[in-house]
């Protein structure tokens, strides 16, 4: 059973539109939202996180959105760049008091950027 | 600041056999998580360990197993390799006081088993 789904295997966007990347989840106790990316060879990188008490979150170029009734959220990257190709991987966590840190992945979404 | 180091990056072992991963933290973090990337998959939580003692593990059969050493540096065991166990494997660390702190990922293991 995955909980966390990723629909999306790839995503083609121009230079300097926008890219969103959509991440759904069935697990209602899921708590806390990441979006991690990861480039070839490399391990993931943590980008931008949601608590389930918010419903957006900004940095930069890059916002998430949470939307709790549809067990729902996207990653929203304006301007998009070359540099932003890599695969996205949306994660959830459950924080049973802090002592159970693990985090549920989709399989990943591919990003690319054309110049 | 260092981040987390693996070794190797590269691990080719047939099926039968013992292959051991190893980890080394940031600086300053005591967790370990490990992680296994199969083919076609998302990361799938392997292990996750703290101050030296397991605190969880996912849905991995026995075979899969580890250890965290006083410097919190930690060992991935896999025995009894099968060829489904050919993925990518993972290790990140976080410090434990932080709640919800991202994980910090290595580059990577990559095992083949043939």
């Amino acid at each position: 059973d995955q909980q966390v789904k990723q629909n999306s295997p790839s995503l083609s966007v121009q230079e300097g539109r926008i890219s969103i990347l959509n991440c759904d989840y069935t697990n209602s106790m899921f708590d806390y939202f990441l979006w991690y990316k990861k480039y070839p060879a490399e391990g993931p990188t943590f980008l931008i996180s949601i608590s389930s008490i918010k419903d957006k979150n900004e940095d930069g170029r890059f916002t998430v959105f949470l939307n709790k009734s549809a067990k729902h959220l996207s990653l929203h990257i304006v301007p998009s760049q070359p540099g932003d190709s890599a695969v996205y991987f949306c994660a959830a966590s459950v924080n049973s008091g802090g002592s159970n840190y693990k985090l549920t992945f989709g399989k990943g979404t591919l990003l690319t950027v054309n110049p | 600041e260092a981040g987390v180091t693996q070794s190797p990056t590269h691990l080719i072992k047939t099926r039968g056999q013992q292959a051991t991963l190893r980890c080394s933290p940031i600086s300053g973090h005591t967790s370990v998580y490990w992680y296994q990337q199969a083919l076609g998959l998302g990361l799938q939580f392997l292990l996750w360990y703290d101050e030296g003692e397991e605190r969880n593990r996912g849905n991995f059969p026995p075979r899969f197993s580890g250890r965290q050493f006083p410097n919190y540096s930690s060992e991935l065991n896999v025995n009894a390799l099968e060829l489904e166990d050919s993925a990518l494997y993972l290790c990140a660390s976080t410090l434990t006081s932080s709640y919800n702190s991202p994980l910090h990922f290595g580059n990577g293991t990559r095992l083949t088993v043939t």
